[in-house]
């Protein structure tokens, strides 16, 4: 069973400059999610996707960070303009709809703001 | 306050030895819990779940209790392959989306 893709895996940008990152979970997975990871911390929930449908996007900075999940498939997650504090790791999660099923992640994308 | 708090570490151990994290969550109505193995620089993956009867995979020992809301895994005859930061988290089960703590990093030495 492929596991969670997602491109690019690593990115080196400006502060202002754009970015987008991509994810495609494992197929049939209904809910998706997006984590920041900053260096030495947990992964923190950006938002969470139900088929396209947004479940929670309370801890997502929204005057500069947007996601989408158009047919409920793939997810794409922007920052515009990014910030040096958005230097982390974002990770990219998949898991089917039962309750207590297992969250599988992506490899995830590297960003460092310069 | 961290919802879900883990002493940071180094935990710097021999092979062999026998070590245990803990870690506290603050938010009561969180229902499930779960470890999480980080290696260096990769993604983050199920160790084990976490249930109040306290749980056993191998070496690995979970135990939660509820009344001190607080999760504790133990590691036995560690290996040098045990070297990772391991997250502790829990989730309201409605809710879905995990809650991680910052980690305890774990170095085992030969």
């Amino acid at each position: 069973e492929a596991g969670v893709a997602q491109s690019p895996r690593y990115k080196i940008i400006e502060k202002r400059q754009s970015v987008a990152f991509w994810c495609n979970p494992i197929s049939g997975h209904a809910t998706l999610y997006w984590y920041q990871q900053i260096l030495g911390q947990g992964p923190k929930l950006l938002i969470q996707f139900q088929n396209n449908g947004v479940v929670d996007d309370s801890q997502l900075p929204k005057d500069r960070f947007s996601a989408e999940r158009l047919k409920g498939v793939d997810s794409t997650l922007k920052i515009q303009p990014a910030k040096l504090e958005d230097s982390a790791v974002y990770l990219c999660a998949s898991s089917p709809s039962r309750p207590g099923e297992t969250q599988y992640f992506g490899p995830g994308t590297r960003l460092l703001v310069l | 306050r961290k919802e879900v708090e883990q002493d940071p570490g180094p935990f710097n151990v021999p092979e062999g030895a026998t070590v245990a994290f803990n870690c506290t969550y603050s938010n009561s109505a969180s229902q499930s819990f779960f470890w999480y193995r980080q290696d260096c620089r990769k993604e983050p993956k199920l160790l084990m779940s976490v249930y109040s009867s306290g749980n056993e995979d191998g070496r690995f020992t979970a135990q939660l209790n509820r009344a001190s809301q607080y999760i504790s895994l133990l590691i036995r005859d560690s290996k040098l392959s045990d070297s990772a930061t391991y997250l502790c988290v829990a989730t309201n089960t409605g809710r879905r989306a995990l809650t991680f703590g910052s980690g305890t990093r774990l170095q085992v030495q030969p």
